[in-house]
């Protein structure tokens, strides 16, 4: 069993739809979650930062922890073309350690 | 924001010899940066954890004499693939947390190696 699970898509949604992300993981020593998105031949761009269990909102991105079912979700509301890439979930069980990466989830977003 | 600049963004070389890729955080120190290696419609693979001022930790499987990693400066890592083959050719990545800020990882925008 991996430690981080992301379904790889691909997804495929209309344009102003809200999408759902999610990773599950195994390891209840991470605190500390990310999201990025990666463009083709690009590399990841940070999107989310997360510590702990709760939810962060910056501006149509929303990201949810919920430690106690090892659960993380990344929302996309009013989701645009630009929007369709790959999407990475990680996590560290300390600041500064390695990243243990999802799969990634392909999106794409229809116009 | 934190920013890493990676360079070159794009090499090809001959098979048998060395490439150098430089990896510098722009805007803060970094005494940790992780070096990542991707295939074609996969997840980032990591390959080794650089130091500053100290020897690479590499993963397992990872050969540590063929992927050559210095951590010179606060704000440099290079990683230099020796003697390399077409099974070399890959996306390589690094990433870099800013010292003292709690603010996620950083990445590069990678460097795509193609040996022939």
């Amino acid at each position: 069993q991996k430690e981080v699970e992301q379904d790889p898509g691909p997804l495929s949604v209309p344009e102003g739809a809200i999408v759902s992300l999610n990773c599950t993981y195994s390891n209840s020593a991470f605190q500390y979650f990310m999201w990025y998105r990666q463009y083709s031949r690009k590399g990841p761009e940070l999107l989310m930062y997360t510590y702990s269990s709760g939810n962060k909102e910056d501006g149509r991105f929303t990201a949810q922890v919920d430690k106690s079912s090892k659960y993380i979700s990344l929302f996309i509301r009013d989701s645009q073309p630009s929007d369709s890439a790959t999407y990475l979930c990680a996590m560290s069980d300390g600041y500064g350690n390695k990243l243990v990466f999802g799969a990634g989830t392909i999106l794409r977003v229809k116009s | 924001g934190a920013v890493v600049s990676q360079h070159p963004s794009r090499v090809i070389c001959k098979s048998g010899t060395s490439v150098k890729i430089e990896c510098r955080s722009l805007d803060f120190q970094a005494t940790t940066m992780f070096w990542y290696r991707q295939f074609p419609k996969q997840s980032l693979m990591l390959m080794a954890t650089s130091n500053e001022g100290s020897k690479a930790t590499y993963e397992q499987g990872v050969e540590k004499d063929k992927f050559l990693i210095n951590h010179a400066s606060l704000t440099l890592s290079t990683l230099t693939v020796t003697s390399a083959h077409p099974e070399d050719s890959s996306f390589y990545i690094c990433s870099a947390r800013p010292a003292g800020l709690e603010d996620g990882y950083t990445f590069g925008s990678g460097t795509r190696l193609t040996v022939v």
